[in-house]
């Protein structure tokens, strides 16, 4: 079955830039949407955007819009996720996500990957 | 920014009590509206969408209701593995609400 996997460096230093890829094995990235989610230690989920496979139209949630970039690379079925200028308050779960055919929640999940922002 | 507001922050009850959740949204939503559970250390699971449908593999024992800006999660008879965290999610501006702890006594 489709299984997503985050993967990128554990520990980013503080102004620097987080880069996360999403691979997507066991189906192809085509027809859906995808998505990136993040979860602050011991809080809530908060939703930072998306991107359609074929086109490349992406979204973002307004408040981190400035600093995020959703990309995808259909060839190696992944789909990035970079955000600039990281702060202490960037500490979290980083999870990615397939958007539901015709709806808009989120059916599939990666397992999710501890991004520490430090010096 | 539509907001959701989930309560109680916390819910206990013993094994094969009913569970009753509430998320309620800052403006209408319509029926527009999912359920996820999620377990320590685990990612969320999409339970129910579109306010009462309930997404593959989910047991019979959850079920949603509600339109506009009130809908409730309700367990009709709580599993000891019911014991995780409980979002609502509205797909306007896919915002999360802030989360129900369910504890088994």
């Amino acid at each position: 079955q489709v299984q997503l996997q985050e993967s990128g460096p554990g520990l980013v230093k503080p102004s620097e830039t987080l880069s996360l890829t999403c691979t997507v094995s066991g189906g192809s990235i085509s027809s859906y949407y995808w998505s990136w989610i993040r979860q602050p230690p011991g809080k809530g989920l908060e939703w930072i955007g998306y991107i359609y496979y074929s086109s490349g139209s992406t979204d973002y949630s307004p408040s981190l819009r400035s600093r995020v970039t959703v990309s995808v690379d259909t060839s190696k079925n992944q789909f990035s996720l970079k955000m600039t200028s990281v702060t202490a308050a960037d500490t979290a779960v980083y999870f990615c996500a397939r958007v539901m055919t015709s709806h808009w929640y989120f059916d599939l999940w990666g397992r999710g990957t501890l991004v520490t922002v430090s010096s | 920014e539509i907001v959701l507001t989930q309560s109680p922050a916390t819910l206990s009850l013993s094994p094969g009590e009913r569970a009753t959740l509430s998320c309620r949204a800052s403006q209408s939503v319509s029926n527009y509206l999912a359920w996820y559970q999620q377990k320590p250390g685990q990612a969320p699971r999409l339970l129910i969408y579109d306010a009462s449908n309930r997404a593959t593999g989910i047991p019979a024992r959850f079920s949603g209701s509600g339109s506009g800006t009130d809908f409730t999660l309700t367990i009709s008879s709580l599993e000891p593995e019911d014991c995780a965290f409980y979002y609502c999610q509205q797909r306007t501006s896919l915002t999360f609400g802030g989360g129900t702890k369910v504890e088994i006594k």
